[in-house]
């Protein structure tokens, strides 16, 4: 059964550095998003993107978050200048079209800012 | 703004004994209502959506609009059981011009003992 992959597993980084984290969506799915879980609570929604374009952002999606498709396999979620309160758990998501199907879920990466 | 309320973060049962695990959502409208597993290392899976009306590894929940709950339900637990447990939401689609985030519960950890 094709998965969601997402890499790295685990990314330490320090305060202001920017990172990217990447996701493989299931090749023929057509929504994506990214979520984050901060240790002890719950998953928040943090974007969604369709068409090459943001369908929806949440608030805590600000500027210093950007997302990327840049190569049709890939999907990136971009932080350019990090701060100790992005340490979390970041889940990425693919869902093929409206219907009876479901989101599919990478299994994380664990951004640790130092 | 929707939520969805998951009152216990843990739920400790012996193995076959009824599990019922709560969750209560506001929202004014149709919501999809879903319960996720993530087992311990793994990702989160989606394990039963209420439209489905089905029955999955023995869980079953029902969507009650008059409560505004979507109870998840197992008649007799088994260790492999052990697991954490989210609810979530998403709106109708279109709604938010596509995009279908979900809004996830603060989770309940389900442990089985022996």
């Amino acid at each position: 059964e094709p998965e969601v992959t997402q890499t790295p597993s685990h990314q330490v980084t320090q305060m202001g550095q920017e990172v990217i984290l990447r996701c493989v969506p299931i090749s023929n799915h057509l929504y994506f998003y990214w979520y984050r879980q901060i240790l002890g609570q719950k998953v928040e929604f943090l974007v969604s993107f369709y068409n090459n374009e943001i369908s929806e952002k949440s608030e805590i999606f600000d500027d210093q978050f950007s997302v990327e498709r840049p190569d049709g396999s890939n999907f990136t979620l971009k932080i350019r200048s990090t701060k100790l309160e992005d340490s979390a758990m970041y889940f990425c998501a693919s869902y093929s079209s409206r219907g009876a199907d479901t989101q599919y879920f990478g299994p994380g990466t664990r951004l640790t800012v130092l | 703004a929707q939520r969805v309320t998951q009152p216990e973060k843990l739920l400790s049962v012996f193995k076959g004994a009824p599990v019922e695990l709560k969750c209560n959502y506001s929202y004014s409208g149709s919501p999809e209502l879903f319960w996720y597993v993530q087992y311990s290392r793994q990702r989160l899976q989606l394990l039963l959506r209420h439209i489905s009306r089905e029955s999955i590894k023995g869980f079953t929940a029902d969507l009650n609009k008059g409560e505004t709950s979507f109870h998840l339900k197992k008649p007799f637990a088994q260790e492999e059981d052990s697991a954490m447990y989210y609810c979530a939401l998403s709106l109708p689609w279109g709604l938010t011009g596509g995009g279908n985030k979900l809004t996830f519960g603060t989770g309940t950890q389900l442990k089985v003992e022996l």
